[in-house]
C-alpha cells in the first residue's frame, strides 16, 4: 500500500497570499495525483488531477506540480472560501487508492 | 447535473448491519465506476470499496468479506450491505461517482454525494 504524507498539518495564511502545500508518496506514483478539497461538513471537491490538470470549474488560482514521489498544491492568493481542508490522492498503484492524512489551510 | 444522495445511514450495535443506498441521477451508474469512500469522525478520507460498470468489485482489507457493493439499473442507485459492523466502522460514508484515468483501473472521483453517518456503538 502507498503511504501519502501531507505537510503541514496545519498551514496559517492571510488571505491575500500564496498557500503551498505539500504531499509526498511512498513510492513512485508518477503523476497519477489529485488534490481535493473539503469544507466542514460538505463532501472533497475534485480540484486537481494528473498531478497538474484542473478539474472544471476550478479557478486558476489554484496550481498542482511534481511527479513520482513529490508534489505540491499552490493557491496563488487566497480568498476566503478557500479555507478549508486538502487531501491528496494517489491513483495509481491498487488496490488500495489511498489518501494523504489532510492540510488544514485556516486564516491568520 | 450529477447529484449523488446517500440515505440508510444511522446508529447500530456492534455486529449488526445496514445497507446504504446512494440515489444518481444525470448519469447512469451502470456506465461508470463508483466507489464507497468513508471518514472517520475527525479524521481522513479512506476508500473502501469500488463496483466497475462490468460488475466486477474491490474492497479494501478492512471490510473485505463484511461489506457488500451492488447496483440496481432500474433505478439507478448504488448499495452498500454492511455486515458484522465494528466499532471503527463508524464514520461518513460518501459515494462517488469515477472519471476515466490512463490505468484501466481509475481511481479518480470527480462528483460525491453528501454522505451519511454510520455510527457503531453498545
Amino acid at each position: 500500500e502507498i503511504v501519502m504524507t501531507q505537510s503541514p498539518a496545519t498551514l496559517s495564511v492571510s488571505p491575500g497570499y500564496r498557500a503551498t502545500l505539500s504531499c509526498r508518496a511512498s513510492q513512485s506514483v508518477g503523476s497519477n495525483l489529485a488534490w481535493y478539497q473539503q469544507k466542514p461538513g460538505q463532501a472533497p471537491r475534485l480540484l486537481i488531477y494528473d498531478a497538474s490538470a484542473r478539474a472544471t470549474g476550478i479557478p486558476a488560482r489554484f496550481s498542482g506540480s511534481g511527479s513520482g514521489t513529490e508534489f505540491t498544491l499552490t493557491i496563488s492568493s487566497l480568498q476566503s472560501e478557500d479555507f478549508a481542508v486538502y487531501y491528496c490522492q494517489q491513483y495509481n498503484n491498487w488496490p488500495p487508492w489511498t489518501f494523504g492524512q489532510g492540510t488544514k489551510v485556516e486564516i491568520k | 447535473e450529477v447529484q449523488l444522495v446517500e440515505t440508510g445511514g444511522g446508529w447500530v450495535q456492534p455486529g449488526g448491519s445496514l445497507r446504504l443506498s446512494c440515489a444518481a441521477s444525470g448519469f447512469i451508474v451502470s456506465g461508470n465506476y463508483m466507489s464507497w469512500v468513508r471518514q472517520a469522525p475527525g479524521k481522513g478520507l479512506e476508500w473502501v470499496s469500488v463496483l466497475y460498470g462490468d460488475g466486477v468489485t474491490y474492497y479494501a482489507d478492512s471490510v473485505n468479506g463484511r461489506f457488500t457493493i451492488s447496483r440496481d439499473s432500474s433505478k439507478n442507485t448504488l448499495y452498500f450491505q454492511l455486515n458484522s459492523l465494528r466499532v471503527e466502522d463508524t464514520a461518513v460514508y460518501y459515494c462517488a461517482k469515477g472519471v476515466k484515468t490512463r490505468n484501466w483501473y481509475g481511481g479518480l472521483f470527480d462528483s460525491w454525494g453528501q454522505g451519511t453517518l454510520v455510527t457503531v456503538s453498545s
